[in-house]
């Protein structure tokens, strides 16, 4: 069975571009979410989504931030405009909620550097 | 505050030797669960070993196992028999009530083992 993939694994862009990010959660798992580790710092919960749904935004540090989880498959995180604390990996992870115990199954990151 | 601790930045263990990695939480929901990843050199988030709040028994997952006391508000990840590939960051997680499903992370633990 694969794993949660994200796309592209590394990315490399100019304060004030647009950035979008892609993961692609383990299938059958309703449930996907969005981290962030900014360096130095914890990782940190940004959203969560039940199939196409967000459940939880409450991590989203600002409106340039833009999740979309269109027919409940895959997701995108989109950054615009790019600032340069955006830089940091952002993790997904997906899990299917069952009997009481939800293990989150995280992807590799995609690692964000704003110049 | 801090839902989740780790005291220890980095550690080195001997090669075949156990290792404790500190955790301490804090949460006054009676629902919670304590989760550990290991993040190695690659980046991938993997998914260790989970305990649960109600649950009687300390976890345990082969090599892997959390010493829980609930009354420390403690959940302490123990390796056994270190390996070479045991070297990566090790991160303790925390979700809490039955509701809510995003993860608190602690800062993380560099474990080094030496040959």
């Amino acid at each position: 069975e694969a794993g949660v993939t994200q796309f592209p694994s590394h990315s490399v862009i100019e304060k004030g571009q647009t950035v979008t990010l892609r993961c692609d959660p383990i299938s059958g798992h309703d449930n996907l979410y969005w981290y962030r580790r900014v360096m130095g710092k914890e990782i940190k919960f940004l959203l969560h989504f039940v199939k196409e749904s967000k459940q939880d935004e409450s991590g989203m540090p600002n409106n340039r931030f833009l999740a979309e989880r269109t027919g409940g498959t895959y997701s995108t995180l989109k950054v615009q405009p790019a600032e340069l604390e955006d830089s940091g990996v952002y993790f997904c992870a997906s899990s299917q909620r069952r009997a009481g115990l939800e293990t989150q199954y995280f992807g590799p990151g995609t690692r964000l550097l704003v110049l | 505050a801090q839902k989740i601790t780790q005291t220890q930045p980095g550690m080195f263990v001997q090669e075949k030797e156990a290792v404790t990695l500190d955790c301490t939480y804090d949460t006054s929901d009676p629902s919670y669960g304590l989760f550990w990843y290991k993040q190695p050199s690659s980046g991938e988030m993997i998914f260790l070993i989970y305990q649960g709040s109600y649950d009687q028994q300390n976890a345990t997952e082969g090599r892997y196992s959390l010493n829980f006391q609930k009354a420390r508000k403690s959940a302490n990840l123990v390796i056994s028999a270190s390996q070479l590939g045991d070297s990566a960051m090790y991160f303790c997680a925390m979700r809490e009530g039955s509701n809510d499903y995003k993860l608190s992370f602690g800062a993380g633990t560099t474990v080094t083992v030496r040959a």
